[in-house]
């Protein structure tokens, strides 16, 4: 199985300040078609999650343009930039690769 | 606008079956995949199964292949999980996803606790 590792646990954050997560995959998540098969989702209290970035940098519908994911094959990182007081919640990244699909273990972000 | 609306929560022994259904609208049903996705109480987010467009694939996390069968009704616009063999570590909050560009709609979820 792939295994997602996130770091860090939870970031406090200034509003208005950027914040970035960081996501490791056990393997590659690049395909041979160059899409790499790697996402991000916010899960905000009480609330189901939803999509943030899909195929590493690419921002999901509705998502401000405040987010923004990169990385390389392994190594990934989503972007807040200007943290608002309702980017509160849980940030888990996940792969898409093979089954079993897996996500990370979640970051937690708080508003200081 | 799309909507996932799951139903069938509920508390019930170890070993004993449940069903989950997932009516989906606002897209075309027939043509994503779907996907069963749960969350333990106060835990990470767990894929348990995926099921093709068609039903002509499924594929489940070890932790509940041979227990869990995920079906779908395309007709009726609606996904199924047909739970047998609860154990207490399925306790979770259960949630369907539409599988598109990742999981890019989620339902509310619902609750299922095993219990004595």
């Amino acid at each position: 199985d792939i295994v997602m590792t996130q770091a860090p646990l939870s970031v406090s954050v200034t509003p208005g300040e950027s914040a970035s997560i960081s996501c490791r995959s056990s393997k590659s998540l690049l395909h041979s078609n160059g899409i790499t098969y790697v996402y991000w989702y916010l899960q905000k209290p009480g609330k189901s999650p939803q999509l943030l970035i899909y195929r590493m940098s690419n921002l999901a519908s509705g998502v401000p343009d405040r987010f923004s994911g990169s990385g390389s094959e392994t190594d990934f990182t989503l972007k807040i930039s200007r943290v608002e007081a309702e980017d509160v919640g849980i940030y888990y990244c996940g792969q898409l690769l093979e089954n079993p699909l897996t996500f990370g273990s979640g970051t937690k972000l708080e508003i200081k | 606008e799309v909507q996932l609306v799951e139903s069938g929560e509920g508390l019930v022994q170890p070993g004993s079956s449940m069903k989950l259904s997932c009516v989906a609208s606002g897209f075309t049903f027939s043509n994503y995949g779907m996907n069963w996705i749960r969350q333990a109480p106060k835990k990470g987010l767990e894929w348990i199964a995926l099921i093709y467009y068609d039903s002509s694939s499924k594929y489940y996390a070890d932790s509940v292949k041979g227990r869990f069968t995920i079906s779908r009704d395309n007709s009726k616009n609606t996904l199924y999980l047909e739970m047998n063999s609860l154990r207490s570590e399925d306790t979770a909050m259960y949630y369907c996803a539409k599988y598109g560009s990742g999981f890019d709609y989620w339902g509310q979820g619902v609750m299922v606790t095993v219990s004595s």
